[in-house]
């Protein structure tokens, strides 16, 4: 089955304990994003990746990083977290471009964190 | 930059009418999508419907049709004999058409409640 996986889906932590998020997808997909969900304000890109060793900033990349070292797994990575971060987030995936291109993004289920 | 506008935070309706849901967009683009996300409980971002923006006809799946006033920069959703499974927050979304950053603009939502 194709399909973007996350883990964890629910995770609560503290100020300041190093935690990955990680995903992966079985579509052999060279595009990957994540974003964050908050209340009020819709879901908002983070970074993004097209393809190995290949990411950028998104619009709220502060207090995040990312790493693509294998084509499946695009790992979201908070080396501090703080309240602020606490937030809903969906790891996304695409053939970028090209005929493949539907424009349609692949979402993961979300992991829900909670930061103390 | 591109923004999505969905002024109705919130809208309920009895089953079996049907409702509209608006949503206006700002971009200088003129190659882009626009899509329809549902947000059930579960939290899983479904994909509803898909608009190419240089295709004059509105898209339809099923119960689901669109309403796409390109020179107006308005998509609304038009869900009709609307079902119990439909109650979930819906998310109007822009992508620009390019090979690139293949960054989902998000609205703010508006969650729909079917009355049974």
């Amino acid at each position: 089955e194709a399909q973007v996986t996350q883990n964890p889906r629910y995770l609560i932590t503290v100020t300041g304990k190093k935690l990955t998020v990680t995903c992966s997808q079985n579509m052999n997909h060279e595009y990957m994003s994540w974003y964050r969900q908050d209340p009020g304000l819709g879901l908002r890109q983070i970074y993004y990746s097209m393809n190995v060793e290949v990411t950028d900033k998104g619009d709220v990349p502060e207090g995040y990083k990312v790493s693509r070292k294998e084509k499946r797994n695009f790992p979201l990575i908070l080396e501090s977290p703080s309240p602020n971060q606490t937030s809903l987030y969906f790891c996304a995936s695409s053939f970028p471009g090209g005929p493949k291109n539907t424009g349609e993004l692949f979402f993961g289920e979300g992991s829900r964190l909670t930061v103390l | 930059a591109q923004t999505v506008t969905q002024s109705q935070p919130e809208m309920s309706v009895q089953e079996a009418e049907t409702v509209t849901l608006s949503c206006t967009y700002d971009t200088s683009e003129s190659n882009y999508y626009l899509f329809w996300y549902k947000q059930p409980p579960s939290r899983q971002m479904i994909l509803v419907i898909r608009q190419e923006a240089y295709k004059q006809q509105n898209a339809t799946e099923n119960r689901f049709s669109v309403n796409f006033q390109k020179a107006a920069k308005s998509f609304s959703l038009k869900i009709s004999d609307s079902q119990l499974g439909d109650t979930a927050m819906y998310f109007c979304a822009f992508m620009k058409r390019l090979f690139g950053n293949e960054k989902l603009t998000f609205g703010t939502g508006t969650r729909l409640t079917i009355i049974p």
